[in-house]
C-alpha cells in the first residue's frame, strides 16, 4: 500500500497568514492527489483533485501543487472559516490512501 | 444539488452484524462509482471499500475483507455495506462518498461496537 506522510500534523496561525501543507507519497503517483477539509462534527469536504485542480465551488485561495511523490496545499489569506483538519488521499492505486492530517488552529 | 444519506448505524455487539445504506439524489447514481470510508473517534480517514457503477468491480481495505460486502441496487439508487462479525476496532462514523475522486459525502452513520 501507498503510504501519505502529511507534515506538519497540526499549526497554529493566524487570520490572514498563508499556510502550506505538504504531503508525501511513498512513491510515484503522478499527479493522483485529492486534498480534503473536515470541521468537527462534520463529513470531510472535496477541496481539490488531480493535485492542483479546484473542485466547484471551492474559493481560489485554496491552492495546489506538485507531482510524483510530493505535494504542498496553500491557503493564501486564512480566514476563521478556514480552522479545520486537511487530507491528503492518493487515488493512483487501491487501496486508496489517506495521509494521517494537519490540524489547522487559530494563533 | 448533490446529496449522499447514511443510515443504518447503531450500536451491535462483538461478533454482530448490521447493514448501512446510502441513498443517492440530484445525481445520475448508476454512472458513477461509489465508496465507503470510516473515521474512528478522533481518528484520521480510512477507505473501506470500493464498487464500480456496474458493480463488475469491487475492492476491499484489508482490515474488512471476508467481513464486509459492498453492494448496490442502481434502481433504488442505493449503496449498502453489510457488516458482519464486527469488532470493536470496527467503531467509527461510516461514510459513503461518490466516484474516484470522493468528491461529495455524506453526513455519516456512526457504528459502535461493544458488549
Amino acid at each position: 500500500d501507498i503510504q501519505m506522510t502529511q507534515s506538519p500534523s497540526s499549526l497554529s496561525a493566524s487570520v490572514g497568514d498563508r499556510v502550506t501543507i505538504t504531503c508525501r507519497a511513498s512513491q510515484d503517483i503522478s499527479n493522483y492527489l485529492a486534498w480534503f477539509q473536515q470541521k468537527p462534527g462534520k463529513a470531510p469536504k472535496s477541496l481539490i483533485y488531480a493535485a492542483s485542480s479546484l473542485q466547484s465551488g471551492v474559493p481560489s485561495k485554496f491552492s495546489g501543487s506538485g507531482s510524483g511523490t510530493d505535494f504542498t496545499l496553500t491557503i493564501s489569506s486564512l480566514q476563521p472559516e478556514d480552522f479545520a483538519t486537511y487530507y491528503c488521499q492518493q487515488y493512483n492505486s487501491y487501496p486508496p490512501t489517506f495521509g494521517g492530517g494537519t490540524k489547522v488552529e487559530i494563533k | 444539488e448533490v446529496q449522499l444519506v447514511e443510515s443504518g448505524g447503531g450500536l451491535v455487539q462483538p461478533w454482530g452484524s448490521l447493514r448501512l445504506s446510502c441513498e443517492a439524489s440530484a445525481f445520475t447514481f448508476s454512472t458513477y462509482s461509489m465508496n465507503w470510508v470510516r473515521q474512528a473517534p478522533g481518528k484520521g480517514l480510512e477507505w473501506v471499500s470500493y464498487i464500480s457503477s456496474d458493480s463488475s468491480t469491487i475492492y476491499y481495505a484489508d482490515s474488512v475483507k471476508g467481513r464486509f460486502t459492498i453492494s448496490r441496487d442502481n434502481a433504488k439508487k442505493s449503496l449498502y455495506l453489510q457488516m458482519n462479525s464486527l469488532r470493536a476496532e470496527d467503531t467509527a462514523v461510516y461514510y459513503c462518498a461518490r466516484d474516484r475522486l470522493h468528491d461529495y459525502w455524506g453526513q455519516g452513520t456512526l457504528v459502535t461496537v461493544s458488549s
